[in-house]
């Protein structure tokens, strides 16, 4: 079974400055997606940012990008010049592609950011 | 185009009570996923549906948890006999099986309180 690690409950910086949340994952499989959710006190989960694991250029999106290193199962989000609008929680996710057609996600226990004004 | 739908927002159920949680996925969606949220704690799948069938329920628990997603109509996720432990926000999230790119779309959640 696959596992995803987060290892900082908690982060916290000021605001236009970058910062960089951690993610590690543990499976056997060779392709698979990786996701950074978003989840601001609305609750409402939204997607940032998606990676192909059989890719090798790291996505970006906007002000979001990703630094994944397939070898060393890691994932980690950079958010650059940082917005108040950006403090929530933020969940890693993993999606196997073995079983075609079942997307369900194996999500982190989360990092709770903070910007600061 | 409207997004996820789930209702109601907040449900308040007394131990012993049952509890129905409605989900409406996407327009053209036919893929649903339940989650559930302990508090301060991440997302846990549940159930994963199509229409009329259940396709992977790995992570339900085995007693008074129960899906359905009929051919008309949301899918339910149902709670009977509820206890204080089942307290907890339900996501539900659709996705399309053509494009099979790991894309799902979250509702805004249901938060079930159980007193």
């Amino acid at each position: 079974a696959q596992t995803v690690t987060q290892s900082q409950p908690e982060m916290s910086v000021q605001e236009a400055e970058t910062v960089t949340l951690s993610c590690t994952y543990d499976t056997s499989e060779s392709n698979y997606y990786l996701f950074w959710y978003k989840q601001p006190p609305s609750r409402q989960m939204i997607l940032v940012i998606r990676q192909e694991a059989y890719k090798q250029q790291n996505a970006t999106e906007n002000r979001f990008s990703v630094n994944f290193q397939k070898a060393a199962k890691s994932f980690s989000l950079k958010i650059s010049d940082s917005q108040l609008g950006d403090t929530a929680m933020y969940f890693c996710a993993f999606m196997s592609t073995r079983d075609f057609g079942n997307e369900k996600l194996t999500f982190g226990t989360g990092t709770r950011l903070t910007i600061i004004p | 185009n409207a997004g996820v739908m789930q209702n109601p927002r907040h449900l308040v159920r007394r131990r012993g009570q049952e509890a129905r949680l409605r989900c409406s996925p996407m327009k053209g969606h036919s893929h649903v996923y339940w989650y559930r949220q302990l508090p301060e704690e991440g997302l846990k799948f549940m159930v994963y549906l199509q229409k009329e069938n259940i396709i992977d329920e790995s992570g339900m628990p085995k007693e008074r948890f129960s899906a359905e997603f009929p051919k008309e109509g949301p899918s339910i996720l149902r709670i009977q006999q509820v206890v204080r432990g089942d307290s907890a926000a339900y996501f539900c999230a659709s996705s399309t099986r053509e494009r099979h790119n790991g894309e799902q779309y979250f509702g805004p959640g249901t938060r079930l309180t159980v007193t």
